[in-house]
């Protein structure tokens, strides 16, 4: 199985900041690679697919970036609406497996 | 508007069964994959199951594998989960999903079903 592993685990960042979160492989997947957003007790939601397509509807100011294991979610200028935790998910083979997710607070 | 509404969810005690099911509108259910994806109480987030548009092909998290069945029914645009040999870890918020622009990412979600497994 592909093991998936983001950095960091949470973070406190302050609104208008610039903020990357990785996500590492343990195998090449390409860019089969997803990023998801996850509000609490509410159904996680697509940003990021293939690595750095922006899903449609969500904000320009989220980015991917990455290819083969090496990974990154950037969000441009933090909004209060993205205080989420965040994770990434290879589609590359399955299972499909999930990052262990990133927490993203409010500093 | 693309809705999926899971159901089936409750209390079962531990080696007990219960069946999942996705209902789903919107969107030409017969035409895309379909996942199972699970996130324990606090936890994140866990794939369990896909299976493929005409139900003929299926695949499983070796956690589930051999206890859980994913099936389909598209006359009925329904996704289901069978879930036997209930362990007190299978406890999770259980969604369905489905990759329905075939990008390989899970664009459409239901809102959870909840399994506990306990005695």
């Amino acid at each position: 199985d592909i093991q998936m592993t983001q950095s960091p685990s949470s973070l406190s960042a302050s609104v208008g900041d610039r903020v990357t979160i990785t996500c590492r492989a343990s195998h090449s997947i390409s860019s089969y690679l997803n990023w998801f957003q996850q509000k609490p007790g509410k159904a996680p939601k697509l940003l990021i697919y293939s690595a750095s397509s922006l899903q449609s509807g969500v904000p320009s100011r989220f980015s991917g970036s990455g290819s083969g294991a090496d990974f990154t979610l950037t969000i441009s200028s933090l909004q209060p609406e993205d205080f989420a935790t965040y994770y990434c998910q290879q589609s590359y083979s399955t299972p499909y497996t999930f990052g262990q997710g990133t927490k993203l607070e409010i500093k | 508007e693309v809705q999926l509404v899971e159901s089936g969810g409750g209390l079962v005690q531990p080696g007990g069964s219960l069946r999942l099911s996705c209902a789903v509108s919107g969107f030409t259910f017969s035409g895309y994959w379909m996942h199972w994806v699970r996130q324990a109480p606090g936890k994140g987030l866990v794939w369990v199951s896909r299976i493929n548009s005409d139900g003929s092909s299926t695949n499983y998290a070796d956690s589930v594998k051999g206890r859980f069945t994913i099936s389909r029914d598209n006359a009925k645009n329904t996704l289901y989960l069978q879930m036997n040999s209930l362990r007190v870890e299978d406890t999770a918020v259980y969604y369905c999903a489905g990759d329905i622009s075939n990008n390989y990412g899970l664009d459409v979600w239901g809102q959870g079903t909840t399994v506990t497994v306990s005695s």
